[in-house]
């Protein structure tokens, strides 16, 4: 598997459910970030969590880290039909360069 | 305050033609960053800049990619001659400092090789 992957691929939800996706990387990281895409647009920043932070909350969005299992998880509450886009989790170590996931595809319906 | 821009948002060239990517990041970001993705893939870096100088071009594929920051303003990225392969969308970013600063992405360019 890829660094920073995310999953699922695709999720569908109502509006006004809770939206869920994860992420898992393989090497250790300075920092993990999320990004949305609207179709079409460029990649959005959404939240930046730091390896030595394990939660952290923006708005309707909470992000959790958990160094030792890897993994990340990007929590939407009470989606709304304007959150339908593709989610990203990129990783930053060492270095400067992300490295991102596939990504996962959000689908609120109305 | 104006965000990273892309010019131009498509281009759609022959197999063998040059096409060149601009590329305007936030006033006052040091580091300029070329990631691309192509199609069912990750993006995936390129190069970064910081300043005129490249810091690392270590995601560029070949040598039919190049790269320019003349004035450590905006950025140039040449494909010449461009390959099918090449199609995709190729994003800028830029960021005001290294390390764990959020990096601003662009709207992309769409890349079209036939």
């Amino acid at each position: 598997s890829q660094q920073g992957e995310e999953d699922p691929q695709a999720l569908s939800i109502q509006e006004g459910e809770n939206a869920t996706m994860n992420c898992s990387y393989k090497t250790s990281i300075n920092n993990l970030q999320w990004y949305r895409q609207n179709s079409g647009r460029g990649l959005v920043h959404l939240i930046l969590i730091r390896s030595n932070e394990r939660e952290k909350h923006s708005g309707r969005l909470r992000v959790t880290l958990d160094t030792s299992k890897k993994s990340s998880s990007l929590l939407i509450t009470a989606s709304r039909a304007a959150d339908t886009a593709s989610y990203f989790c990129a990783t930053a170590s060492g270095s400067y360069q992300l490295t991102f996931g596939k990504g996962t595809k959000l689908s609120v319906i109305p | 305050e104006a965000g990273v821009t892309q010019f131009p948002s498509h281009s759609v060239i022959e197999k063998g033609q040059t096409v060149t990517l601009r590329c305007d990041p936030i006033s006052g970001h040091d580091n300029l960053y070329w990631y691309r993705r192509v199609m069912g893939k990750e993006i995936k870096f390129l190069l970064h800049f910081v300043k005129e100088s490249k810091q690392d071009e270590s995601g560029m594929p070949n040598n039919r990619f190049l790269a320019e920051r003349t004035g450590g303003t905006y950025s140039t990225l040449k494909v010449q001659p461009a390959e099918l392969e090449d199609s995709g969308v190729y994003f800028c970013a830029s960021s005001q400092v290294l390390g764990e600063n959020e990096q601003f992405f662009g709207p992309g360019t769409r890349l079209t090789v036939l």
